[in-house]
């Protein structure tokens, strides 16, 4: 069983369009995270959820909505995408200072 | 704040010498400090972690790290590179002001030569 699940891993999509990443966690965590990690590899916190209450909130253009519809699950909708939007972004969850991450999804905006 | 920066964004070791990756730390209150390894298009894998208790922390695959307040540093070691060590290595604080977001250096690639 997969701790924290991302789905899908890989994903190839035009300008302009509108996608969603998924992720689960099977750990009972209370907190959730999104990171994206850009092409220098460098990873930089965008969201966080407390119990499905939003903590944190990094300075991400509005384009990117989170949505966590019970504390095993946080989304990711990313609308109007753009060339900058392509990375890596992990999901991951917490508890007591102990992490937990996603294998990531790669985004590519073409 | 808190922030972490990592000494070298690329280091070379031979095959069988010792691994000694660099990270120093500031923060205002004691630092929960974390070293990761991410492997070529895969996730980050926990090597150890630094919570308060002993300074001197052995983590996964023969990799330790040293907590040492006076230098504000926690680098991390290994006495005897394997070819399957080379990857990206990532140092981390947790901001427990802030939600316990990871605030990460930016990151040590490793390169292991035979």
């Amino acid at each position: 069983d997969t701790a924290v699940s991302q789905t899908p891993k890989y994903l190839v999509t035009q300008m302009g369009n509108d996608k969603s990443i998924k992720c689960e966690q099977n750990l009972g965590h209370d907190t959730m995270y999104w990171y994206k990690q850009d092409s220098k590899k460098f990873l930089k916190i965008m969201f966080s959820y407390n119990n499905k209450e939003l903590i944190i909130n990094e300075t991400v253009p509005n384009r990117f909505s989170p949505k966590s519809p019970d504390k095993a699950h946080l989304n990711l909708h990313i609308n109007s995408l753009e060339l900058g939007d392509s990375a890596v972004y992990f999901c991951a969850s917490s508890q007591s200072y102990g992490y937990t991450f996603g294998s990531g999804t790669r985004l590519t905006v073409v | 704040a808190q922030s972490v920066t990592q000494l070298g964004s690329h280091v070379s070791v031979s095959e069988g010498a010792l691994v000694l990756l660099r990270c120093n730390y500031s923060s205002s209150v004691p630092p929960y400090l974390f070293w990761y390894v991410q492997y070529p298009n895969q996730g980050l894998q926990l090597l150890l972690k630094y919570t308060s208790a002993a300074t001197l922390v052995k983590g996964i695959n023969g990799f330790e790290a040293e907590f040492k307040k006076s230098e504000t540093s926690f680098h991390l070691t290994k006495p005897s590179a394997h070819m399957s060590d080379a990857a990206e290595y990532f140092c981390a604080v947790s901001d427990y002001n802030q939600g316990g977001k990871l605030i990460f250096g930016q990151g040590t690639e490793l390169s292991v030569k035979p």
